[in-house]
């Protein structure tokens, strides 16, 4: 049980253009999922917290804008990587959780690398 | 100064060996310890997860917390080739939300 899913497991864009990135929780109703991004060799950065119905809540330095998260149901959130550039190249994480703290047990999807070009 | 401090490596042990991970903290708040376990290309997924200071052994995996040093480890009894993989520590508490923070993560290969 407690499987997270993500789609697309790799994408390569254009400059300029917008990727969208699934999270699903198979077998469960995720209260909250959260967004995070991985550069190598380095942590997990939480880039937004995201409740079903309400809008997302971004860490500092996270453009909004820029990174569109919309949480439309309880095993469904989507992140929108708009005018994606380069520098946005990295492999980027969802998880989710059936409480609503970030200490209420996560579980991981498997991550969707991007690569902008 | 970093919140989490965890030394990347790549840390290199002969199968059976006992691999011992660390990670230390600044924040005094931080109250649940937690281990993840990431293979290459795929997410973390949840290994150990203590509140406080401590022991707690699951099979192979012991996660010990030391909150007076902030100080907490994952050690690993008979290690596997399959146990390679990269181990990040994270942590929370009363701060920020009880927003979890992750280490670095230490990649670890165990060579049969």
């Amino acid at each position: 049980g407690a499987v997270v899913s993500q789609h697309p497991s790799w994408v390569i864009c254009k400059s300029g253009t917008s990727v969208k990135i699934e999270c699903r929780s198979l077998d469960f109703q995720a209260t909250t999922m959260f967004w995070y991004r991985q550069f190598p060799k380095q942590s997990l950065m939480l880039m937004a917290t995201s409740n079903e119905g309400s809008k997302a809540t971004y860490e500092q330095g996270v453009e909004k804008d820029k990174f569109l998260i919309n949480h439309a149901s309880l095993t469904l959130s989507t992140l929108t990587v708009t005018s994606a550039h380069p520098e946005d190249s990295s492999f980027y994480i969802c998880s989710a959780t059936t409480g609503a703290r970030s200490t209420d047990t996560q579980y991981f999807g498997p991550g969707t690398r991007l690569t902008v070009l | 100064q970093k919140e989490v401090e965890q030394d990347p490596g790549p840390l290199s042990v002969p199968e059976g060996a006992i691999v011992s991970l660390n990670c230390t903290y600044s924040n005094s708040a931080f109250q649940y310890f937690m281990w993840y376990r990431q293979y290459s290309r795929k997410g973390p997924e949840l290994l150990m997860y203590t509140y406080s200071s401590g022991n707690k052994e699951d099979g192979r995996f012991t996660a010990q917390v030391d909150k007076s040093s902030k100080y907490i480890s994952l050690f690993i009894r008979d290690s596997q080739p399959s146990d390679s993989a990269t181990y990040l520590c994270a942590m929370s508490g009363n701060t920020g939300g009880f927003k979890t923070i992750f280490g670095a993560g230490t990649r670890l290969f165990v060579k049969a």
